[in-house]
């Protein structure tokens, strides 16, 4: 298994450019997450998704967007880039097992800078 | 608020001298206290789940610990390797699996 895959792993935008940060896994697992991380702030939920077609919001969604077509796939949409989403992005997976909940695998991250 | 707080930000060792990693949470009914290990550049690698007070569990010289109201991860005679930024998180009773509040982090240096 591949685990979590992010795509790109660079990527520098101008100001008002949009864009979409790919991530897939190959596990079947039914949780996807996308989180933000900027240094003395640790990591913050933006959207994440239950299932195929169910997504939420997270702490800091305002500027993104997100769907969920296929159990493998978690995209997340800059539609107009600004310097404040300057950060490092992780897409994380987690599966269903009994009653309890269970760990998030995470993916390598995609540095992103805003100019 | 929720809230889970990690202290020390940094903490700095020699090899072979144990100590302990503290994280503090305030959240209404945890349903599960994850520990991460994260190396420079890396995305978070898992270490330990702990679902209630009193659990314990271990892993070479790493061990977690849970109370009702923080978890300590206690490394016993570090190594140059164990240097990286430990990560602490919670889901919260109502909190969704895709829903982790996480901690700043204690960046381990073990110097040898």
């Amino acid at each position: 298994n591949a685990g979590v895959t992010q795509t790109p792993k660079f990527q520098v935008l101008k100001t008002g450019q949009s864009m979409t940060l790919q991530c897939a896994q190959d596990m079947n697992h039914e949780y996807m997450s996308w989180y933000r991380q900027d240094p003395g702030m640790g990591l913050r939920l933006i959207h994440y998704s239950v299932g195929a077609g169910i997504t939420d919001q997270g702490e800091v969604p305002n500027g993104y967007n997100v769907s969920r077509s296929t159990t493998e796939d978690f995209p997340l949409r800059l539609l107009s880039a600004a310097p404040s989403q300057t950060s490092v992005y992780f897409c994380a997976s987690s599966y269903l097992s009994g009653r309890r909940y269970n760990e998030q695998f995470f993916g390598p991250g995609t540095r992103l800078t805003v100019l | 608020e929720d809230q889970v707080t990690q202290s020390p930000e940094a903490l700095r060792l020699q090899e072979g001298e144990s100590s302990s990693l503290n994280c503090s949470y305030t959240v209404s009914g945890l349903r599960g206290l994850f520990w991460y290990r994260q190396d420079p550049g890396k995305g978070p690698e898992f270490l330990f789940t702990l679902y209630s007070a009193g659990e314990e569990k271990e892993k070479e010289r790493l061990k977690a610990t849970l109370t009702k109201k923080e978890s300590f991860l206690h490394i016993t005679a570090p190594k140059p390797e164990d240097s990286a930024t430990y990560l602490c998180a919670v889901i919260r009773l109502g909190g969704s699996q895709g829903n982790l509040i996480f901690g700043k982090g204690t960046k381990l240096s073990v110097k040898p």
